[in-house]
């Protein structure tokens, strides 16, 4: 089936540091990316919908300066979190959705834990 | 706005045992309904899903039916696995069909 991966796993950074996040659809084209976040217990919440070569979407609420997203070709979209805060620490999910595809197509990465000190 | 509620885990279950994850759901409109699962180190799986009213979704044994008088979703298994061992999540699309909103997830452990 297909795969998307997510780069690194997991990262742990200082206060003040900005860290980016890949996300790759490995064996499709994905004309939309989708950024979550998951605080422990919550529900996942978009962030963002990235479209390749357009600005992303973002939710109500999501620091575009913060949070900035790149989807730079058909199988890569990046997320950079910007003077990354502890209260930034939380698991990022991206997904992808196939070429024609729909919602319920996507196809989730596996998360990146980002810690921030 | 559109939410999803689905019950708090964990849930604990011997093998063979049978399986009720409740979610209901508030919506305009009329959603499509969504159960996906999330295996250890994987990323969220759709399990399965259903577009209408009375619709019943099914796969791998998991079964939930589309009931709009009660506004819910329950995912049942009649007999579970260790293998089910996993974390579940119910989730809706409305408005155009064009993003997804999740519930809280329900993590599962199946004991042998």
């Amino acid at each position: 089936g297909a795969v998307v991966s997510q780069h690194p796993s997991w990262v742990i950074c200082k206060s003040g540091t900005s860290v980016k996040i890949e996300c790759r659809s490995l064996d499709f084209q994905a004309t939309t990316m989708f950024w979550y976040r998951q605080f422990p217990k919550q529900s996942l919440m978009l962030m963002a919908t990235s479209n390749e070569g357009s600005k992303a979407t973002y939710e109500q609420g999501v620091e575009k300066d913060k949070f900035l997203i790149n989807h730079a070709s058909l199988t890569l979209s990046t997320l950079t979190v910007t003077s990354a805060h502890p209260e930034d620490s939380s698991f990022y999910i991206c997904s992808a959705i196939p070429r024609g595809g729909r919602t319920d197509t996507q196809y989730f990465g596996p998360g990146t834990r980002l810690t921030v000190l | 706005g559109d939410s999803v509620t689905q019950m708090e885990g964990p849930v604990t279950l011997s093998e063979e045992a049978f399986l009720t994850i409740n979610c209901t759901y508030t919506a305009t409109g009329y959603p499509s309904l969504f159960w996906y699962v999330q295996y250890p180190g994987e990323g969220l799986q759709l399990l399965l899903k259903a577009t209408k009213a009375d619709d019943k979704g099914s796969n791998k044994g998991f079964e939930a039916t589309y009931r709009k008088e009660t506004t819910s979703f329950h995912l049942e298994k009649g007999s579970v696995q260790v293998s089910d061992s996993a974390v579940y999540f119910c989730a809706l699309a409305a408005g155009g069909y064009n993003k997804l909103i999740f519930g809280a997830g329900t993590r599962l452990a199946v004991h042998p």
